[in-house]
């Protein structure tokens, strides 16, 4: 399947540490997405990211994406204790297949 | 707040009951979801109304059934459910359903089954 894989499943950190996730998938993607989700609460949408894209940003948040090796970083800078949460990555094959496909997360900890 | 709202926030009903699950969207969009999100199991796709056709169904058992009456509202009707359904129901909104397209999520009915 397409299925997103993050790595690690769970992660502790400081507060002011860096925490960086991956995510790996299986086929071709038009793009990728990465989502937040507090616990028992929606997700919330964070950065998109283009399959001719390399990297983006947004404010402490820094996204990579290589297709070659079909994978994606989320770096969270100086990382606070309301970072706390559960991240997703979601994929988009192309516009036939046009369902977002969802990881199984990575449950991020932040200790003040 | 995202501008997505979903009523009921707890659902508790036996397995003979019948009840809905309501999600208004105020963003302005043509494309509503039906996500389901069991522990430990990756977030699952159940239905896709753009412009209130429904364009995906993700085989789904036929005891939820969806409504979209409007692009504001989306219904998902239950019943005879069992209790593997208990989880929690996202739904999200976007503005259409191309693939660029970031969706807003409700903050979700956790439902459980008895």
């Amino acid at each position: 399947s397409q299925q997103g894989e993050e790595d690690p499943q769970a992660l502790s950190i400081q507060e002011g540490e860096n925490a960086t996730m991956n995510c790996s998938y299986k086929t071709s993607i038009n793009n990728l997405q990465w989502y937040r989700q507090n616990s028992g609460r929606g997700l919330v949408h964070l950065i998109l990211i283009r399959s001719n894209e390399r990297e983006k940003h947004s404010g402490r948040l820094r996204v990579t994406l290589d297709t070659s090796k079909k994978s994606s970083s989320l770096l969270i800078t100086a990382s606070r204790a309301a970072d706390t949460a559960s991240y997703f990555c979601a994929t988009v094959m192309d516009e036939v297949t046009d369902k977002l496909i969802f990881g199984t997360g990575t449950r991020l900890q932040v200790f003040p | 707040e995202t501008g997505v709202t979903q009523t009921p926030r707890h659902l508790v009903m036996g397995m003979t009951n019948k009840k809905s699950l309501k999600c208004e969207q105020h963003l302005g969009h043509n494309a509503m979801y039906w996500y389901k999100q069991s522990a430990k199991k990756p977030l699952e796709l159940m239905f896709v109304y753009n412009f209130k056709e429904q364009t995906e169904n993700n085989s789904v058992p036929s005891r939820f059934s969806p409504e979209c009456p409007n692009s504001s509202h989306l219904f998902l009707h239950l019943h005879t459910l069992q209790p593997e359904d208990s989880a929690l129901y996202l739904c999200a909104s976007s503005q259409d359903s191309g693939i660029s397209r970031e969706q807003f999520f409700g903050p979700g009915t956790r439902l459980t089954v008895l």
